[in-house]
C-alpha cells in the first residue's frame, strides 16, 4: 500500500517549457488535490477534484490545468512554465470531499520540488 | 471566507522541555474540523492530531495535546518532552464540517529543538 505517490520528485524547466507532474493513491479514496507550497505562504490549493469525472480551481489556479484521468491519478500540467511557478508541488487525497460523519483528512504524497529557470 | 493564522513564524524548544505552537482561526461555522500537520525536512506531510469543533474533550495523541478553545478560535498545539525529531514545520488546518469547501492552511511554525 504506497498511498499517495508523486513522479518525478525533482525537475528542472526552461521558461516556456511544459511538464505534466503525475500523482497516484491506491487507497480507493475519491477526492483528490494539487497543492504548491511557497516559503512563508504555507500550502495554497491549485484544483482539486471532488470525485472522478470533476475538477475545480482553487486558490491559485492560473497558469496550471488538471486531469482527472480516473479514479486513482490526478495529474497537472504546465503549459508554459515561469519563474513564479518555481515551487514544492503536493498532491494529496481524501476519502471523500465534504463527510459529515467521518474527519477526512488528507493523505499527501512526498512532493515534487519544480524549478523554472 | 475562512482564514487560518498562526502568529508564530519560528519557535525553538530544548529537549525534553515543553512548547505549545498557536492557531487561530476566522469562521462563522458551528461545527467543523481542526488539524495540525507535521512537516519534517524530508517534505512528507504527517498528521499529527485532529480535532472536531462538537467535542469538548482536547484531543491528544502521545506526547501530542491540544488546547481547543471555540469561543476564541483557538486550536493551540502543545508538545511534551521534545524530541529532536519533532523539528520541524507545523502547520495548522480548517475543514468545515459539510459543502464543498477544502482545507484551508496555516503558514506554518517551524520548530527548532535545542539539544
Amino acid at each position: 500500500n504506497a498511498g499517495v505517490t508523486q513522479t518525478p520528485k525533482f525537475q528542472v524547466l526552461k521558461t516556456g517549457q511544459s511538464m505534466t507532474l503525475q500523482c497516484a493513491q491506491d487507497m480507493n479514496h475519491n477526492s483528490m488535490y494539487w497543492y504548491r507550497q511557497d516559503p512563508g505562504m504555507g500550502l495554497r490549493l491549485i484544483y482539486y477534484s471532488a470525485s472522478e469525472g470533476t475538477t475545480d480551481k482553487g486558490e491559485v489556479p492560473n497558469g496550471y490545468n488538471v486531469s482527472r484521468l480516473n479514479k486513482r491519478e490526478f495529474s497537472l500540467r504546465l503549459e508554459s512554465a515561469a519563474p513564479s511557478q518555481t515551487s514544492v508541488y503536493f498532491c494529496a487525497s481524501s476519502e471523500a470531499w465534504a463527510s459529515l460523519d467521518s474527519y477526512n483528512e488528507q493523505f499527501f504524497g512526498p512532493g515534487t520540488r519544480l524549478t523554472v529557470l | 471566507a475562512q482564514t487560518v493564522t498562526q502568529s508564530q513564524p519560528e519557535m525553538s524548544v530544548q529537549e525534553a522541555e515543553t512548547v505549545t505552537l498557536s492557531c487561530t482561526y476566522d469562521t462563522s461555522e458551528s461545527d467543523y474540523y481542526l488539524f495540525w500537520y507535521k512537516q519534517p525536512p524530508s517534505r512528507q506531510m504527517i498528521l499529527v492530531i485532529r480535532q472536531e469543533a462538537y467535542k469538548q474533550q482536547n484531543a491528544t495523541e502521545n506526547r501530542f495535546s491540544v488546547n481547543f478553545q471555540k469561543a476564541a478560535k483557538s486550536f493551540s498545539l502543545k508538545i511534551s518532552d521534545s524530541q529532536l525529531g519533532d523539528a520541524a514545520m507545523y502547520f495548522c488546518a480548517y475543514r468545515r464540517k459539510s459543502g464543498n469547501t477544502p482545507l484551508v492552511f496555516g503558514k506554518g511554525t517551524r520548530l527548532s529543538v535545542i539539544a
